[in-house]
């Protein structure tokens, strides 16, 4: 089993530029969240997709948006990049929304904007 | 809303011993409660979770937590430090029940073993 999966790795972006996270969820699973941890920090929620549609969402701006898929993966675009949004942006999959059923983290992909 | 307060962003401990790793919440509904350790350029891994049963939570590698609502603590414990609990670990908290989604994670506490 291969896990949470995520891409890229790394991540180097200007300002004002867009970009686009992709996330697999470990096998199984059908939900997946978004948290974006800065330098420091602990994660913060973004959003979590269930049955490809956004079920909830966290204090960010419409310029965060996602997307699923009907196998189940995902992707998370960044609109307008300010140097704030710098950060390691980390996917969790869960089977079920219910927070009583462990959500599996991937490694992150680390966005860099300049 | 729900908040998590961790105590101390960096606590040092010799090897073999106790490891305490304080966390504080605020809920205005019963909670559930998580502790999570993260490896330097890994994910997060749970470590326990507090969902209503039993006050006293197990988890993995020797961890355990007590959730004491008077004190609205949920401090981690383990008797005796391994140079590999070297991590960061954060505490979270979510609304128990259907309908939220949402973690609410502290902002960590480094642990260091010192050999």
């Amino acid at each position: 089993d291969a896990g949470v999966t995520q891409s890229p790795t790394h991540l180097i972006k200007t300002r004002g530029q867009q970009v686009t996270l992709r996330c697999s969820p470990k096998s199984g699973h059908d939900t997946v969240s978004w948290y974006q941890q800065a330098l420091g920090q602990g994660p913060q929620f973004i959003f979590q997709y269930y049955e490809e549609e956004e079920r909830q969402r966290g204090n960010f701006p419409d310029r965060f948006s996602g997307h699923q898929f009907p196998n189940y993966s995902s992707e998370l675009n960044v609109n307008a990049l300010l140097l704030g949004d710098s950060a390691l942006y980390l996917c969790a999959s869960s089977f079920g929304q219910a927070l009583y059923n462990e959500q599996f983290f991937g490694p992150g992909t680390r966005l860099t904007v300049l | 809303a729900q908040s998590v307060t961790q105590l101390g962003s960096h606590v040092s401990v010799s090897e073999g011993a106790l490891v305490l790793l304080r966390c504080n919440y605020s809920s205005s509904v019963p909670p559930y409660l998580f502790w999570y350790v993260q490896y330097p350029n890994q994910g997060l891994q749970l470590l326990l979770k507090y969902t209503s049963a039993a006050t006293l939570v197990k988890g993995i590698n020797g961890f355990e937590a007590e959730f004491k609502k008077s004190e609205t603590s949920f401090h981690l414990t383990k008797p005796s430090a391994h140079m590999s609990d070297a991590a960061e670990y954060f505490c979270a908290v979510s609304r128990s029940g259907a309908g939220s989604y949402q973690l609410t994670f502290g902002k960590g506490t480094k642990l260091s073993v010192i050999p």
